[in-house]
């Protein structure tokens, strides 16, 4: 399977617990996106990277967040110090100049 | 900011009926638009685009046509199937930039036999 890979599809923590979820994007695309879905929403922009820079980041992404693609290849996706509200479907996608992103499955965070 | 809003779902059809799900924009300049589905247990998956004005995007008997004096982007379908049931988001991306997508809040259609 070549498309974009999440890991783990889906995470259950307790508040206050950290958590980290990594995105493999199609091997020769060089931006990656992260972005926030919650239930009956439609998926929300949280930051955007072009190779290892990190260009973007939404006001949607707290200082509890924390994103990385350290050789511009994965890239990781840590929420600090979880809150309930942090539950949601996290989408990662890809895509090289010019084309459309393509969508991995989402990790799916439950904080209790 | 940009934002899109399309028809509050959900949407419920006997199969071979006709689809149109209103899909309207605001952005500055000319956004790319877009058309994602979400079958269920599934990741989104782009089902068509357009990205300038009177463009018409097309796929698996979809159709969206890029309306700037209208800023609209409506899908629509002649006759659905069963396995069209999904949730269909529109979005766009503005001009330039990162590319983000700026999506809208779904909806959900169900196809009964």
């Amino acid at each position: 399977d070549t498309g974009v890979s999440q890991d783990p599809r889906h995470k259950i923590t307790k508040r206050g617990q950290n958590v980290t979820f990594r995105c493999d994007p199609i091997s020769e695309h060089n931006r990656l996106y992260w972005y926030r879905q919650t239930l009956g929403q439609g998926p929300e922009f949280l930051t955007y990277f072009q190779n290892e820079a990190q260009l973007e980041k939404s006001r949607l992404l707290s200082d509890r967040f924390s994103a990385e693609r350290p050789k511009g290849s994965f890239s990781t996706l840590e929420i600090q110090r979880t809150e309930q509200g942090d539950s949601a479907m996290y989408l990662c996608a890809s895509r090289a100049e010019g084309n459309e992103q393509f969508f991995g499955p989402g990790t799916r965070l439950t904080v209790l | 900011g940009d934002s899109v809003t399309q028809m509050e779902g959900p949407v419920t059809l006997s199969e071979e009926a006709f689809l149109t799900i209103n899909c309207t924009y605001t952005a500055t300049g000319y956004p790319s638009l877009f058309w994602y589905v979400q079958y269920p247990g599934e990741g989104l998956q782009l089902l068509l685009k357009a990205t300038k004005a009177d463009d018409k995007g097309s796929n698996k008997g979809f159709e969206a046509t890029y309306r700037k004096e209208t800023t609209s982007f409506h899908l629509e379908k002649g006759s659905v199937q069963v396995s069209d049931s999904a949730v269909y988001f529109c979005a766009l991306t503005a001009q330039g930039g990162s590319e983000k997508l700026v999506f809208g809040k779904g909806t959900k259609l169900t196809v009964n036999p």
